[in-house]
């Protein structure tokens, strides 16, 4: 059974610093990861998908990685922001006979102006 | 493109009544669409795959009879809590999957917050 961990459960940062959130998973046979930012109350937002034969992904100041093979994904985020105050998720797509996105309990980062 | 739709965003009802909420893809065709549940401070919890046509598939746990889905066309799926109890009241989010077959790159809603009473 897939299993999806991230740390730090809740991260308070200065803006302007760069971070990096973790994300691990226990089984490699994966389609994809996806990192996805989720706000109070609100859905989600996918902002990196890395397919499985893919080391990483960029997006503006958002760099994810992934190592496959170690069941690991990292989200950098450069010059951080106030406005990227947010919950973020890792998720993967398992192989397998069914189709699933296994998701983290994610990491709740502020940003202190 | 690749919007999906949750309706209602928030709704309240009465111990022992049921509710429907609507997921629908705006823009794409979506066979298959998935419905979570998420908690505070947890993971989203995959419930359900529901395939446009045919009976949902739900995840071990979870009750059939108690959330009702149907996916009656390439655009809607909808999600009815019969008999909703307080240990209901939880985050409802959908997702469509956009492409003719898997592995779907999922879509997904703005979620569905339920309070029972």
């Amino acid at each position: 059974k897939q299993e999806v961990t991230q740390i730090p459960a809740a991260l308070s940062v200065p803006e302007g610093e760069n971070l990096v959130l973790n994300c691990s998973f226990t089984d490699s046979a994966i389609y994809n990861l996806q990192w996805f930012r989720q706000d109070p109350g609100k859905g989600l937002t996918s902002l990196l998908l890395i397919q499985s034969s893919q080391r990483e992904q960029t997006s503006g100041r958002l760099n994810a990685s992934l190592d496959k093979s170690s069941g690991r994904s990292t989200l950098y985020i450069a010059a951080s922001q106030p406005g990227d105050s947010a919950t973020y998720l890792c998720a993967v797509l398992t192989q397998g006979g069914s189709e699933k996105l296994v998701f983290g309990k994610g990491t709740k980062l502020t940003v202190n102006p | 493109g690749a919007v999906v739709s949750q309706h209602p965003s928030r709704v309240i009802c009465k111990s022992g009544t049921s509710v429907k909420i609507e997921c629908r893809s705006l823009d794409f065709q979506a066979t298959t669409m998935f419905w979570y549940r998420q908690f505070p401070k947890k993971s989203l919890m995959l419930m359900a795959t529901s395939n446009e046509g045919s009976k949902a598939t739900y995840e071990q746990g979870v009750e059939k009879d108690k959330f009702l889905i149907n996916h009656a066309s390439l655009t809607l799926s909808t999600l009815t809590v019969t008999s909703a109890h307080p240990e209901d009241s939880s985050f409802y989010i959908c997702s469509a999957g956009r492409g003719a077959s898997g592995p779907y790159e999922q879509y997904f809603g703005p979620g569905t917050r339920l309070t029972v009473t």
